[in-house]
């Protein structure tokens, strides 16, 4: 298995600009999420997906958006990035459990710099 | 969604010293987790631990939790330098089968 995988590693935006930050996982994993982190903030969530065409905002929704077409992808995009989006991003998925929250797994990240 | 505050921010020891750090929160939860994350990379998940649970073990690690106090600690023994890493608190508030709450992570370093 190749986990959670996300592409690209790095970016580099000017203000303005949009992109899509892709994630994929073959866990067959029905949660999956994105966060944001920035020194001393720890992680923050951004979106997440309960299965394919579900989706509901995090903590800090604002100026991305997602979608679920599949199980498989959970892609992240800028509208219009702005210096205050610069961070690095992780997506992460996990089964959902019955019982409270299974362990996530996550990407690499992807580290974007908005000039 | 509560976050989880890890304490310290930061510890420095010395290689086969142990280290602990603690996970404090204030409403309840369904369980909480502990993740490592090396520099630049993405994180690991280390141990989850219920609500009903009192301590739990894997390898070096140890966890334990205390609800009546709302906290947590992360024990790790015996250190080595590929120990080096930030830790994070998790959580899994009631109510949620699925979503977590990170803490800002508590940064380890051992020294050879």
């Amino acid at each position: 298995n190749a986990g959670v995988t996300q592409t690209p590693k790095f970016q580099v935006l000017k203000t303005g600009q949009s992109m899509t930050l892709q994630c994929a996982q073959d866990m067959n994993h029905e949660y999956m999420s994105w966060y944001r982190q920035d020194p001393g903030m720890g992680l923050r969530l951004i979106h997440y997906s309960v299965g394919a065409g579900i989706t509901d905002q995090g903590e800090v929704p604002n100026g991305y958006n997602v979608s679920r077409s599949t199980t498989e992808d959970f892609p992240l995009r800028l509208l219009s990035a702005a210096p205050s989006q610069t961070s690095v991003y992780f997506c992460a998925s996990s089964k959902i459990g019955t019982s409270g929250a299974n362990e996530q797994y996550f990407g690499p990240g992807t580290r974007l710099t908005v000039t | 969604s509560q976050q989880g505050e890890e304490d310290p921010q930061a510890l420095s020891i010395q290689e086969g010293e142990n280290a602990t750090m603690n996970c404090s929160y204030k409403t309840s939860i369904n369980n909480l987790q502990w993740y490592r994350q090396n520099s630049g990379r993405g994180l690991v998940h280390l141990i989850l631990i219920r609500s009903n649970e009192r301590e739990k073990h894997s390898g070096r690690l140890r966890v334990t939790l205390d609800t009546s106090k709302k906290s947590s600690s992360l024990l790790i023994t015996a250190s080595r330098a590929a120990d080096t890493a930030s830790y994070f608190c998790a959580l899994n508030s009631g109510g949620s089968n699925y979503k977590l709450t990170f803490g800002k992570g508590t940064l380890l370093t051992v020294n050879p």
